[in-house]
């Protein structure tokens, strides 16, 4: 039971934009910036986006977050198959003093 | 551009000590602006992270592991190091270090990158 809360799988056609939600409360998402990682089967996760909106270098603009309240959002707009992988997202939680992920989110690309 | 590999035995005996190390090329390992960090992903799960340490040696562990879990940064030899003791099969996993960024204000922003390709566990008699 993973303490920031996602769905466990989304999916689109290519060109399509999907969004991939993650929910938390006050001591994480609430008080911290949530940060995203892209994990392609069989690889290390790889940061996607770090201070809920910012992309590292690289990362194509297709790629966007945003966060409100207790709930972050990943958006990837005109989907191609390369984007099929599973995300997850992650912030600190003050009230247990650690890092937490999310479940993760299964992106299948039709 | 920083490069993390992680190195140890794949097969832990239950009730042992797991122990890894992560080595650094094309930079340092740990630095005021930056903190090591591991991670673990059993298979086919989430991934959980088990803790970190700063340049000045202060460490944060996942309270779920805090007792069992030492981590420690060798600067001379660019390596961070990880000790998980009293493994059981629930320790199974691939391991993987990361170098973490911290910002402070008034929310407070952490992320990893780089990470390290990561390392499988198997904790197993």
């Amino acid at each position: 039971q993973s303490v920031l809360t996602q769905p466990p799988s989304a999916s689109g056609t290519p060109g399509q934009r999907v969004t991939i939600s993650c929910s938390g409360s006050n001591s994480n998402i609430g008080s911290n910036t949530v940060s995203w990682y892209q994990q392609v089967p069989g690889t290390a996760p790889k940061l996607l986006m770090y201070s809920n909106s910012q992309r590292p270098s690289g990362v194509p603009d297709r790629f966007s977050g945003s966060k409100s309240g207790t709930s972050a959002s990943l958006a990837i707009s005109g989907l191609q198959s390369k984007d099929e992988a599973d995300y997850y997202c992650a912030t600190w939680d003050d009230s247990l003093n650690g890092l937490v992920f999310g479940g993760g989110t299964k992106l299948t690309v039709l | 551009q920083v490069q993390l590999q992680e190195s140890g035995p794949g097969l832990v005996k239950p009730s042992q000590t797991l122990s890894l190390t992560c080595t650094a090329s094309g930079g340092s390992i740990s630095s005021v602006d930056h903190y090591c960090t591991w991670i673990r992903q059993p298979a086919g799960k989430g991934l959980e992270w088990i803790g970190r340490i700063y340049f000045s040696g202060r460490t944060n562990y996942n309270p779920s592991l805090r007792g069992r879990v030492t981590i420690s940064v060798d600067t001379s030899k660019n390596q961070l190091s990880l000790r998980l003791n009293s493994v059981t099969a629930a320790d199974t996993a691939v391991y993987y270090c990361a170098r973490g960024s911290t910002v402070y204000g008034v929310e407070t922003s952490d992320w990893f990158d780089p990470w390290g390709q990561g390392t499988l566990v198997t904790v197993s008699s």
